[in-house]
C-alpha cells in the first residue's frame, strides 16, 4: 500500500498571504488528522475529519480550516499568514473506525511552511 | 488541557548500551497512550499504543510499560544501535479523543 503523501514538501510564503495543504491517506483510511510541529514544541492538534465532517478540532484560530472530499483526501488552508505560523505541518491518517482510541496513525512526510 | 510530559529531552548513549526514557500524563481519564519513533527527515512511526493498566509491550529491543494508576510509561532499549538513534515521542489520547503529544525525547547513539 503506499504510504501518506502530502503536497507540496516546501513552501515559501509573506505574511498575509494564504495558503493550501494537501494530503493524501492511504487507501482505505477514512480519518485525517493535522499537526503543527514547531521547534521545541510537540506536535500540535489541529483538526481531524472523517468521512468528509470534522470530527475534532484543536485549539487553533479561525484561521486555520480544512476540509476532506469523498476519497478521504484532505485539504488544509491558513489564511492571512502570520510569521509565528511558519513551522511543519504534518498529515497522519487511520482507519477512522475505532474513534482513534487504540488507532495507529500513519504520518506523511511533511509540509514545511515559511513565512516571510 | 491534558499536558504530557517527557523527560529526559535528550540523551547521549553508547552504542550497545541499555537506556530508558520516561512520558508522564495525566491519570485522571486515561484512555490510551502511545508511542512513536521519529527519525530525521522521515515521517513519525508508531511503536505501541497502550490502554491498561500495567501492559508491557515489546518490539524487538524496544518495550515499554504503563502505569495509569501515577500517570506515566517508560519507553525501554536494550543494547542500543546506532539506528536507533531518533526522537522518540509519546502522546496521551483526551477526553475529546485527541491526542495530546509530548515534546519528545532526542536519542543519539554514539559508534
Amino acid at each position: 500500500k503506499a504510504g501518506v503523501t502530502q503536497t507540496p514538501r516546501y513552501l515559501i510564503k509573506t505574511r498575509g498571504q494564504q495558503v493550501t495543504l494537501s494530503c493524501s491517506p492511504i487507501s482505505g483510511h477514512r480519518s485525517v488528522s493535522w499537526y503543527q510541529q514547531t521547534p521545541g514544541q510537540g506536535l500540535q492538534f489541529l483538526f481531524e475529519y472523517f468521512s468528509e465532517t470534522q470530527r475534532n478540532k484543536g485549539n487553533f484560530p479561525g484561521r486555520f480550516s480544512g476540509r476532506q472530499f469523498s476519497n478521504s483526501r484532505s485539504e488544509m488552508n491558513v489564511s492571512t499568514l502570520e510569521l509565528g505560523d511558519s513551522a511543519l505541518y504534518l498529515c497522519a491518517s487511520s482507519p477512522g473506525t475505532s474513534g482513534g482510541i487504540q488507532e495507529t496513525q500513519y504520518f506523511g512526510p511533511g509540509t514545511r511552511l515559511l513565512v516571510l | 488541557i491534558l499536558n504530557v510530559e517527557q523527560s529526559p529531552q535528550s540523551l547521549h548513549v553508547q552504542e550497545g548500551d541499555s537506556t530508558n526514557f520516561t512520558c508522564s500524563f495525566p491519570s485522571s481519564n486515561f484512555y490510551a497512550l502511545h508511542w512513536y519513533r521519529w527519525e530525521t527527515a522521515k515521517s513519525p512511526e508508531a511503536l505501541f499504543v497502550m490502554t491498561l493498566n500495567g501492559d508491557e509491550k515489546k518490539k524487538g529491543r524496544i518495550s515499554a510499560t504503563l502505569n495509569t494508576k501515577e500517570g506515566y510509561s517508560y519507553l525501554y532499549i536494550k543494547g542500543s544501535q546506532p539506528e536507533d538513534s531518533a526522537t522518540y515521542l509519546c502522546a496521551s489520547l483526551d477526553s475529546n479523543y485527541q491526542l495530546i503529544w509530548g515534546a519528545g525525547t532526542k536519542l543519539i547513539i554514539k559508534p
